[in-house]
């Protein structure tokens, strides 16, 4: 069965702190891994795709890193601000099923100042 | 470039009524997804159309749930005789092909609520 799990759940840091957020996935034959960023009561908003032929994209304060053999890949966040409260999800898709993203239930992260 | 548009964007039907959900994909997207996300539950895949065809469906529920995508107008989502377990927020997205990059564009969502 293909599962995709994030940890932790949820996640205080105080403003500035630099962050990593973990994803695993049981099957590595991934076509590619995204990460979103879910605001409360708000739609998804795509923050990286990493294809499986890559090991990592960066994205301003955002690097998002691959590793295939290991079924995981990590979101690290560079001096976190209030703004980046928000709920980030994990989604893979398939080789075979590229059209469908497997989600892992998110983490809840805050920050404060 | 206008993004993935959803309505309603909240909608409240009393157990046995109908739910219909809509959706606009991306400009120059032809192809749309829909997901639904259970409360504190993670995402998941219900079914991706193309222009009137369905390509995946495996992720509907067999009965009550279904799914169109026209050559004219939105994507619908339809929900006949709704149940409380179907409250839960629907999302929409889309791509424009076959996924060469698999990016998919999410819309704001539609939440329903069961009475």
């Amino acid at each position: 069965k293909q599962e995709v799990t994030q940890i932790p759940a949820a996640l205080s840091v105080p403003e500035g702190e630099n962050l990593v957020l973990n994803c695993s996935f049981t099957d590595s034959a991934i076509y590619n891994l995204q990460w979103f960023r879910q605001d409360p009561g708000k739609g998804l908003t795509s923050l990286l795709l990493i294809q499986s032929s890559q090991r990592e994209q960066t994205s301003g304060r955002l690097n998002a890193s691959l590793d295939k053999s290991s079924g995981r890949s990590t979101l690290y966040i560079a001096a976190s601000q209030p703004g980046d409260s928000a709920t980030y999800l994990c989604a893979v898709s398939y080789t075979g099923t590229a059209s469908k993203l497997t989600f892992g239930t998110g983490t809840r992260l805050q920050v404060t100042l | 470039n206008a993004g993935v548009m959803q309505n309603p964007r909240h909608l409240v039907r009393r157990r046995g009524q109908e739910a219909r959900l809509r959706c606009s994909p991306m400009k120059g997207h032809s192809h749309v997804y829909w997901y639904r996300q259970l409360p504190e539950e993670g995402l998941k895949f219900m079914v991706y159309l193309q222009k009137e065809n369905i390509i995946d469906e495996s992720g509907m529920p067999k009965e009550r749930f279904s799914a169109e995508f026209p050559k004219e107008g939105p994507s619908i989502l339809r929900i006949q005789q709704v149940v409380r377990g179907d409250s839960a927020a629907y999302f929409c997205a889309s791509s424009p092909q076959r996924p060469n990059t698999g990016e998919l564009f999410f819309g704001e969502g539609s939440r329903l609520t069961v009475l």
